[in-house]
């Protein structure tokens, strides 16, 4: 299974921006790159998806390196609502819909 | 319009009972995924159905099983149940199959084994 690396907690001061980072040296050409973020008592939440390029939504940015072996998801502002688990996860082509998650960073973030 | 719906929200069973749990995807959405969630393994996940087949299967014991139903609506069922069983069992539905699409999930059923 490819795997990827996160710490395993960063912290954060609100309305600043945050960069979360993602190690996956073993990714192959046609994985994409998942994140998702799980809030305390409920179920993941879809952030943010790539293969190459940089990609931009309203909730956030992911930053993909040239050689695709790492990636950083940034959360412009930091808010407290965005303290949460924030998996990086690698999604196989041969896989269907199967996520495989790994520990995540727990993101704590201070008023 | 409105999300990934799962019942019951909580149950609680005893050992050697069997229970079903159901999910219903947002509209439109054909692929449904489940996933267990312990505080010691994490999010696993169990399998995923795509028009009423199964196309994906994780590493659990054939008490596990699932369905799915014409209306994409989802079902998933454990037997025989084991202390090691009690989880939040969290259901994912996305418009396709593939590693191209966001998943969404719902809040989850938290079931307990006594």
């Amino acid at each position: 299974d490819a795997k990827t690396t996160q710490p395993n907690s960063m912290e954060s001061n609100e309305e600043e921006p945050v960069h979360l980072p993602c190690n996956h040296s073993t990714i192959s050409g046609t994985d994409y790159i998942h994140w998702y973020r799980q809030l305390p008592s409920q179920g993941p939440e879809y952030v943010i998806h790539g293969l190459t390029s940089n990609v931009n939504n309203r909730m956030a940015s992911l930053a993909i390196a040239e050689d695709r072996k790492s990636s950083t998801l940034i959360l412009h502002r930091a808010t407290l609502r965005d303290a949460a688990v924030y998996y990086c996860i690698l999604s196989e082509a041969n896989a269907g819909n199967m996520l495989t998650f790994g520990g995540g960073t727990r993101l704590m973030v201070k008023p | 319009k409105a999300g990934v719906t799962q019942t019951p929200r909580y149950l609680i069973k005893t050992r050697g009972q069997q229970v079903t749990l159901s999910c219903s995807p947002i509209s439109g959405h054909r692929s449904v995924s489940w996933y267990q969630q312990t505080p010691g393994q994490g999010l696993q996940f169990l399998f995923e159905y795509f028009s009423e087949t199964q196309r994906n299967k994780g590493n659990f014991p054939g008490r596990f099983s699932g369905r799915q139903f014409s209306n994409s609506r989802s079902e998933m069922n454990v037997s025989t149940l084991e202390l090691g069983d009690s989880a939040l069992y969290l259901c994912a539905s996305s418009t396709r199959t593939g590693n191209n699409y966001g998943y969404t999930f719902g809040s989850g059923t938290r079931l307990t084994v006594v």
